[in-house]
């Protein structure tokens, strides 16, 4: 099986742009996380969707927003870009069975904000 | 709302000695437990899982990691360390009806000298 992937691998933009980050889960997970890893603030979960429905949100503004296609592919956006949004996005996806928290997660998207 | 302290920010080992990587969790219940590894530029790993059961859990790549809830704590543990062990180490909670969020600690940084 494929693992998670995350398009693109690498982005610049610069302050005010807005930006997509596009996550494609294992085939047959539902469930899609985002975290934001920055050097000080550490890893912080943004937002979960299943079944196309924010299930979870992190304590993020609201700059920050995703959603879920039904084929269960998930983009996240940021609009008006601050220097601070600079990190590497991670998505994670989760199986459909069981009841654990157990994610598998994707190489990330590295954005740099000018 | 839970929280996970990760005492050690930077380790720094001998090829073939043995390592110990702390971690201490906060949290009224019994939470999920998670250990993930980092390499540079890349997303993260699973290592090893605890939700319930034998307190002591084998994982990947030689690790384990004990339970121990008397003292909050799921260290993990490795009798011998290969140079390619090189990498972040990070400790997770996650808990019941949290869906998919993990919270992190802040990661140790493992170097070993070869």
């Amino acid at each position: 099986k494929a693992g998670v992937t995350q398009t693109p691998r690498y982005l610049i933009k610069t302050r005010g742009q807005q930006v997509t980050l596009s996550c494609s889960p294992i085939s047959g997970h539902r469930s899609v996380s985002w975290y934001q890893q920055t050097p000080g603030q550490g890893l912080q979960f943004l937002f979960e969707y299943f079944s196309e429905t924010q299930r979870n949100k992190g304590n993020f503004p609201g700059r920050f927003s995703g959603r879920q296609f039904s084929n269960s592919r998930s983009e996240m956006n940021v609009s008006t870009l601050e220097l601070g949004d600079s990190a590497l996005y991670l998505c994670a996806s989760r199986p459909t069975s069981g009841t654990y928290n157990e994610q598998f997660f994707g190489p990330g998207t590295r954005l740099t904000v000018l | 709302a839970q929280s996970v302290t990760q005492p050690d920010i930077h380790i720094t080992v001998s090829e073939g000695a043995s390592l110990e990587l702390r971690c201490n969790y906060s949290y009224g219940a019994t939470p999920y437990l998670f250990w993930y590894v980092q390499s540079p530029g890349q997303g993260l790993q699973l290592l090893l899982k605890y939700f319930s059961g034998d307190t002591l859990v084998q994982g990947i790549k030689g690790f384990e990691a004990e339970f121990k809830r008397s003292q909050s704590s799921f260290n993990l543990r490795k009798p011998s360390v290969h140079w390619s062990d090189a990498a972040e180490y990070f400790c997770a909670v996650g808990v019941a009806g949290g869906g998919n969020k993990l919270t992190f600690g802040t990661g140790t940084q493992l170097k070993v000298e070869l």
